[in-house]
């Protein structure tokens, strides 16, 4: 069974501090990893997919990190505005059916 | 990127009442739509897969009577909570994807059964 765990489960911040968010993963065979971020009481926002180990992908103050083990969320200076729900989830290369297993999310708080 | 509405934002409604969300994707066609619960704090749970034309596939532990979902276009999926109960109460998303690409979610659907 896929599993997906996120650290730490809450995160605060205070502006222009930079740090890491953690998306652990065992799946056999990865086809795709997602990121997303949601505010309080609204649908998830696609940030980014990563599909293979090295690769990287940037968004203004965010970047997206990928190994065969793990992922990270890299926020630099981060800002107020910055502050959501931020959730990863895979798609393993085994599924015909297209799900997405979740991790539970990373709270990040960003104090001005 | 993919833009997915729902409708109503949200609903109230009484013990014993049926309730229909709709999920539409606007500016693509997704012949397979997704449908999740989300408690408050807790990450999403997919409850089924919606496959246009055909019937969902829904997840273990999910009453499919209870839960009713219709695909009958490549735009337009509804999930329709029968007989809803104040446990039913939850926050509903549904999502459309681009099969092995990233899905696409809506603004959600706050149910309150009273």
């Amino acid at each position: 069974e896929d599993q997906v765990t996120q650290s730490p489960e809450a995160l605060r911040l205070q502006e222009g501090e930079s740090s890491s968010l953690n998306c652990s993963y065992t799946v056999s065979g990865l086809r795709g990893l997602f990121w997303y971020r949601q505010d309080p009481g609204k649908g998830p926002e696609f940030l980014f997919t990563l599909y293979s180990a090295g690769e990287e992908k940037e968004k203004e103050r965010l970047k997206a990190t990928l190994t065969k083990k793990e992922s990270f969320l890299h926020i630099t200076a981060p800002k107020p505005e910055d502050s959501a729900t931020y959730l990863c989830a895979v798609l393993a290369t085994r599924s015909n059916d297209y799900k997405l297993s979740f991790g539970a999310g990373t709270t990040v708080t960003v104090r001005a | 990127g993919a833009v997915v509405s729902q409708h109503p934002s949200r609903v109230i409604c009484k013990s014993g009442t049926s309730v229909k969300i709709e999920c539409r994707s606007l500016d693509f066609q997704a012949t397979t739509m997704f449908w999740y619960r989300q408690f408050p704090k807790q990450s999403l749970m997919l409850m089924a897969t919606s496959n246009e034309g055909s019937k969902a596939t829904y997840e273990q532990g999910v009453e499919k009577d209870k839960f009713l979902i219709n695909h009958a276009s490549l735009t337009l999926s509804t999930l329709t909570v029968t007989s809803a109960h104040p446990e039913d109460s939850s926050f509903y998303i549904c999502s459309a994807g681009g099969g092995y690409n990233e899905q696409f979610f809506g603004p959600g659907t706050r149910l309150t059964v009273l």
